[in-house]
């Protein structure tokens, strides 16, 4: 079965520092991963995607993650947080055998403080 | 706004009541798909649609609920005899040829259903 898990509700940081928002995936296959985001009554906006290739892929408002097929892992990065990056985070994928359909996490919510 | 349209953005009904839900997605994209979030959970996969054509549905999709694109365009979710389960957001999305093979969809609003 395929499967995302996003392992924090929440993550809280201060504005200027480092965040990581972490997922893992249980997938038959080579997967395709996304990061999506989504705002207070806004629909959920893609944000960046792994097909193939460079581990680390670079995405919008600054956002980075990393493939690690080892560890089963796509975790979202960005090195220096914003307050307006506070928003709930959702990491998806999508396996290679599927028409598109996507299999989303849990969520995460992201709390940066001024 | 080109972007996707999803009305009505809320619906409260009685249980046993009949929804319909509709999705306008932009314009060129011929891929439209329909999930189901409740709280504290990520979107469910419900159906998706190419073009006119159904191509797949999840089995939670029960026979309670019939989703139709009739000329390829917009969408219409139904649910027939609904019950207090059903209480959820349903987001609807569309992607062009390309966005749907690397799964960049572009979601709509959605339409939050409360059944009472």
């Amino acid at each position: 079965a395929q499967s995302v898990a996003q392992p924090e509700d929440q993550v809280n940081v201060a504005e200027g520092n480092p965040l990581t928002v972490k997922c893992t995936y249980s997938v038959s296959g080579n997967p395709y991963l996304f990061w999506y985001v989504q705002y207070p009554n806004r629909g959920l906006q893609f944000l960046l995607k792994y097909i193939t290739g460079d581990n680390l892929v670079k995405g919008s408002y600054g956002f980075e993650a990393e493939f690690n097929k080892s560890q089963t892992s796509f975790h979202l990065k960005k090195p220096s947080a914003l307050v307006s990056d506070s928003a709930l985070y959702f990491c998806a994928v999508r396996p290679f055998s599927t028409l598109g359909r996507l299999y989303f996490g849990r969520g995460t919510q992201l709390t940066v403080w001024p | 706004d080109t972007g996707v349209s999803q009305n009505p953005r809320h619906k409260i009904t009685k249980r046993g009541q009949n929804v319909t839900f509709r999705c306008d997605p932009i314009s060129e994209h011929n891929r439209l798909y329909w999930y189901r979030q409740t709280l504290g959970q990520g979107p469910e996969f419900l159906t998706y649609f190419q073009n006119e054509a159904q191509l797949e549905k999840s089995r939670l999709l029960s026979d309670r609920f019939s989703a139709e694109r009739p000329k390829g365009s917009f969408s219409t979710l139904e649910i027939q005899r609904t019950e207090q389960g059903d209480s959820a957001m349903y987001l609807c999305a569309s992607s062009s040829g390309q966005g749907a093979n690397t799964g960049e969809l572009f979601f709509g609003e959605g339409s939050r259903l409360t059944v009472l």
